[in-house]
Parts: structure tokens; sequence; C-alpha cells
């Protein structure tokens, strides 16, 4: 069975650029998370979604930061506009039915310049 | 969800027992504690969890003390391929948002 899987793996932008990160979830999980990492920091929870809908997006920074589930299937992070201290290691997980046990992908490293 | 303590760090010998503290004095009786590691570059990874037995799986062991205020997580017989940063994290079942503290680097020494 497939992990979860996220794209890109790297991801060079300028600032002011956007960026777009997509996870794919285990196949059968309706809990998807996104956490990052920024430099030097500790793993970050972002938001969580159950199925297609937001549960809880009370990590996300600000709102340059949107997340979307359509479908309830994969799940992408749209960063716009970047700004440096985005930089940082942007993790996806998921897990079954309301398991605390999340599988995490191998994560995006994002690079704004 | 309560917080934990680890050491920063840690140093072991492969082929011996790696035993990793976390102190959880403030844990509530229906919060879990739960075991993840990370490794290099990779995704944070789950190795195990328990509430108040103590716990054996494929990966490692967890022992829980009677007053559920500590535990270690156990490597019976580590090799190099163990080295990462472990984090123990106390989170009620169900809760859904993992809170990572700065965790163990665990080295493991030829």
């Amino acid at each position: 069975e497939a992990g979860v899987t996220q794209f890109p793996s790297h991801s060079v932008i300028e600032k002011g650029q956007t960026v777009t990160l997509r996870c794919d979830p285990i196949s059968g999980h309706d809990n998807l998370y996104w956490y990052r990492r920024v430099m030097g920091k500790e793993i970050k929870f972002l938001l969580h979604f159950v199925k297609e809908s937001k549960q809880d997006e009370s990590g996300m920074p600000n709102n340059r930061f949107l997340a979307e589930r359509t479908g309830g299937t994969y799940s992408t992070l749209k960063v716009q506009p970047a700004e440096l201290e985005d930089s940082g290691v942007y993790f996806c997980a998921s897990s079954q039915d309301r398991s605390v046990t999340q599988y995490f992908g191998p994560g995006t490293r994002l690079l704004v310049l | 969800d309560a917080k934990t303590t680890q050491p920063p760090s840690m140093d072991c010998a492969e082929g011996r027992a790696a035993n990793l503290p976390c102190n959880h004095s403030t844990i509530s009786g229906n919060e879990y504690v739960y075991w993840y590691r990370q490794i290099h570059s990779q995704g944070p990874q789950y190795i195990i969890h328990g509430l108040k037995n103590n716990e054996t799986n494929e990966m490692a062991s967890l022992i829980i003390t009677e007053d559920r205020k500590s535990s270690t997580l156990i490597l019976p017989h580590a090799t190099l391929r163990d080295t990462a940063v472990y984090y123990c994290i106390s989170i009620l079942q169900g809760a859904q948002k993992l809170v990572f503290g700065q965790g163990t680097r665990l080295t493991i020494n030829p």
C-alpha cells in the first residue's frame, strides 16, 4: 500500500511568487493534516481536513496560505505571495477515522529567495 | 494536552538497547503517550503509543510508570539507522493536532 506522497519534493521560488504544494494521503484516510517546520523551529500544525471539510485551521499563519481538499482526496496548499519566512519543510499526514496515529509524507522543502 | 520534557540528546552504541526517557508529570488520565521519530530528511514516523500498560511492537517497547508521570521508549538492539530525533507527545485520544517539542536527538555510534 502506498504511503503519503507529496509533490514537489523541493521548490525554490522568489519572494512574491506563488507556490502550490500537493499531498496525496493514504487511500481511505479521511483525515489529512498539514504541518511545517521553519528553520530552527519545531514542527508546527497548520490545519486538519476531514474529507473535504476543514476541521481545524488554527495553525495557518496568515491569509497568504490557502489549503483545499476538493473531493476529499488529495489536498493542495498554496502560498501566495510567498515571503522569505515561509521557507521550510511542509509535511502532510493522514490518518484513519479519529485515530491519533498519523502517517507522514516525506515533506516538501520550500526555499523562498 | 500535557507538556512533555525530554533530554536534548543521547548517544548509544550500536547493538545496545537505547532507552529514551520522557517526563509528562501533568498528563491527565485520558491522555495517551505517543512516540514518533524523524530520521534526517524524512517525515516523522510513528513508533508506538500507550495509555497505562506497557506496550511492545516490532519497532520498540514503551514502559509507562504506574503514576503515568514518565515513560521510557526502548529500542532493544539499536542500529545506525535508528539515529534520529525522537519525539514524545501526550495527547487525548481523538485529538487531531500533534504538538511536537524539541525531542531527543539520538545518535547511534558504531
